[in-house]
């Protein structure tokens, strides 16, 4: 079962921040976070595990709410860089139904 | 730079065609997977390899066929293909199956049916 993200689309000015949010509507074992650049595969950025962990690394943070089954990426301080769709990935059954989100289109201008 | 190489990087074939799709990682990965791209929306599940065997086949027609040779490889044969199977075709691998650790993905296999 696919789960949410919301915004579809947003675009930013170089410093601004931003959250994207996932969610599902089963019990969830597992939420990861990637991002994909026009053209490149995608790449991991964080997984955060049954538990509301939070996770974070420079200025890109993650939360997962157990009870609410949902998971939010946080962007502080947008790069450039930062510019591509972040997908979440969601998990209810220890990896036999992992399923991606439809992806949010992050722009960043300067 | 990716530690998945997938080759080629594009192709195109014919609907009569015989092709195959080459992944290789040497991360000690236990688990490899296939995944279909079409644009605009996310990576779409096909096959898993856990340890060599195939786990998890999501309902994919026979004319995709995987193959895992050893636990570093993963083919995808292609034959008689349609146009609506152009897409990014990707591999990925991860240490445990999926849920539970990362995926690592190669950079892809772009092809096209003519």
């Amino acid at each position: 079962q696919q789960p949410v993200q919301s915004p579809q689309a947003v675009i930013l000015r170089e410093g601004e921040d931003a959250v994207i949010n996932c969610s599902s509507s089963k019990a969830l074992y597992s939420v990861h976070w990637y991002r994909q650049k026009h053209g490149e595969a995608p790449v991991f950025l964080m997984i955060l595990l049954k538990g509301g962990e939070q996770k974070g690394h420079d200025k890109i943070s993650a939360s997962f709410n157990e009870k609410k089954q949902q998971s939010s990426l946080y962007l502080t301080a947008s790069q450039l860089s930062y510019s591509g769709t972040y997908f979440c990935g969601t998990d209810y059954n220890y990896g036999q139904n992992f399923v991606f989100g439809p992806g949010t289109r992050l722009s960043v201008l300067p | 730079d990716t530690e998945v190489t997938q080759t080629p990087k594009h192709l195109v074939m014919g609907m009569t065609n015989k092709k195959s799709l080459k992944c290789e990682q040497h991360m000690g990965h236990r688990a490899m997977y296939w995944y279909k791209q079409k644009a605009k929306k996310p990576p779409e599940l096909m096959f898993v390899y856990s340890y060599e065997k195939l786990s998890i086949n999501e309902s994919v027609p026979s004319r995709f066929s995987p193959e895992c040779p050893n636990s570093s490889l993963l083919n995808l044969h292609l034959h008689a293909l349609q146009p609506e199977d152009s897409a990014l075709y990707l591999c990925a691998s991860s240490q445990m199956g999926q849920g539970g650790s990362p995926l690592h993905f190669g950079n892809g296999t772009r092809l096209t049916v003519t």
